[in-house]
């Protein structure tokens, strides 16, 4: 199927450990991003990447790290991680020609107890 | 930052019901767009509006872009029980911004 995809769904994990996620699309588009909703389902942009190349970083801490090995990848790596870090993070897509229109994956629920 | 301001927060309608929900902002955006998501799931692209005044259908879905760009409404006609969910409105400005996105419509229907 095509889609944006996104490892591991649920995550749960103690204070202080580092963690990934991992997102994939094979819709061929050109942008990719990460997404945080917190418990009132407020989303918020935390990074994009076009063609492996970061062009938003929405005030994130630095113990988030994305990294793009390719521009159908788009992983997030994150350190030392905090109680406030718990919520659902989501992988998106866009084509390069309406790049507004961005595609969601499936989220990836993290708790940090 | 902008921000939108998307009303109704939650509605309880009986099924068959039409309903309405909007978006405003204080500034103007270039596209306007209308996500559902599911409990669990992520969101998903109902409709996208790229012209003002524009209005688009999807089903029983219709979605406007307003005139002034500043804001956009969405009707969903004869409403079923799948239709729960929470539904999303998002502003842009082409990629050159991050997109910007209401604090959604938390919308229950009654069988």
């Amino acid at each position: 199927d095509t889609a944006v995809s996104q490892t591991p769904k649920y995550l749960v994990t103690q204070m202080g450990n580092d963690k990934s996620i991992k997102c994939e699309q094979n819709l061929g588009h050109d942008t990719m991003y990460w997404y945080k909703q917190d418990s009132k389902k407020f989303l918020k942009i935390m990074f994009s990447y076009n063609n492996k190349e970061l062009i938003i970083n929405e005030t994130v801490p630095n113990r988030f790290s994305p990294k793009s090995p390719d521009k159908a990848h788009l992983n997030l790596h994150i350190n030392s991680l905090e109680l406030g870090d718990s919520a659902v993070y989501f992988c998106a897509s866009s084509p390069m020609h309406v790049p507004d229109t961005q595609y969601f994956g499936p989220g990836t629920r993290l708790t940090v107890l | 930052g902008q921000q939108l301001n998307q009303s109704p927060q939650s509605m309880f309608i009986q099924e068959g019901e039409d309903v309405s929900m909007n978006c405003t902002s204080s500034s103007i955006f270039n596209t306007w767009l209308w996500y559902k998501q599911d409990p669990g799931e992520g969101p998903v692209l109902l409709i996208a509006l790229y012209k003002a005044g524009e209005l688009t259908s999807n089903g029983r879905l219709t979605a406007q872009f307003g005139i002034t760009r500043k804001d956009s409404f969405l009707n969903i006609s004869a409403s079923i029980p799948s239709d729960v969910g929470i539904y999303f409105c998002a502003g842009g400005n082409s990629g050159n911004t991050p997109l910007v996105f209401g604090k959604g419509t938390r919308l229950s229907v009654i069988a």
